[in-house]
């Protein structure tokens, strides 16, 4: 089993639906989580980290569940410019080494 | 504009050629890394460095030889690489763990290499 599994897509939504990311990871050490978002060509850049009380930032919602470890991205209101490729990233504690990224998410906004 | 800076963009070279990768970053951070990005696979750890010095090499053959003159820069140095070796290249820098922000990744536009 991989050690973060995300469904690669591609989700193709149109605009203003909402639509969900669900991304899970199998070691139980895992303690801190994050939703980085790549552009087509592009680098990643980060998203949104998770807490474990979920977190929001305007349309972007991340929830983060222990006990059936993953983690989860809803995006409301979806608009073009949120066409792109969502990685997941798992961080178990330690050293550098310890990142662990998804093959990601493909979502393209419709018109 | 993004504060960790790659050159070249793009790279195409022949398996008998040597090349280096640049990266350089304007963050203050004082841990950078090499990453390999291939099509359909996750981003892969090829090196760390923490305060200078290589914390992590994470079973890279040794046609990639990475160096770090300081805590802003990064090279890659390339020597016999394979047509498999084609795949876009990125650098990141964070804090060193234990400090805030140590978690997240700040990552360079990439070098995208082509070995033919």
């Amino acid at each position: 089993r991989k050690e973060v599994e995300q469904d690669p897509g591609p989700f193709n939504v149109p605009e203003g639906a909402t639509v969900a990311f669900n991304c899970t990871y199998s070691n139980s050490a895992s303690q801190s989580f994050f939703w980085y978002r790549q552009d087509c060509r592009k680098e990643p850049k980060l998203l949104m980290s998770v807490y474990s009380s979920g977190n929001e930032d305007g349309r972007f919602t991340a929830q983060l569940n222990r006990a059936s470890q993953y983690i989860s991205l809803l995006i409301r209101d979806s608009k073009l410019s949120d066409s792109a490729t969502y990685l997941c990233v798992v961080r178990r504690s330690g050293g550098y080494q310890k990142v662990t990224f998804g093959t990601g998410t493909k979502l393209q906004v419709i018109p | 504009e993004t504060g960790v800076t790659q050159t070249p963009r793009h790279l195409v070279m022949g398996m008998t050629n040597k090349k280096s990768l640049k990266c350089e970053q304007h963050l203050g951070h004082n841990a950078m890394y090499w990453y390999k990005q291939s099509a359909k696979k996750p981003l892969e750890l090829m090196f760390v460095y923490s305060l200078e010095e290589r914390v992590e090499n994470n079973s890279v053959p040794s046609r990639f030889s990475p160096e770090c003159p300081n805590s802003s820069h990064l090279f890659l140095h390339l020597h016999t690489l394979q047509p498999e070796d084609s795949a876009l290249y990125l650098c990141a820098s964070s804090q060193v763990p234990g400090n805030a922000g140590a978690n997240v990744l700040t990552f360079g536009a990439g070098s995208r290499l082509t070995v033919l």
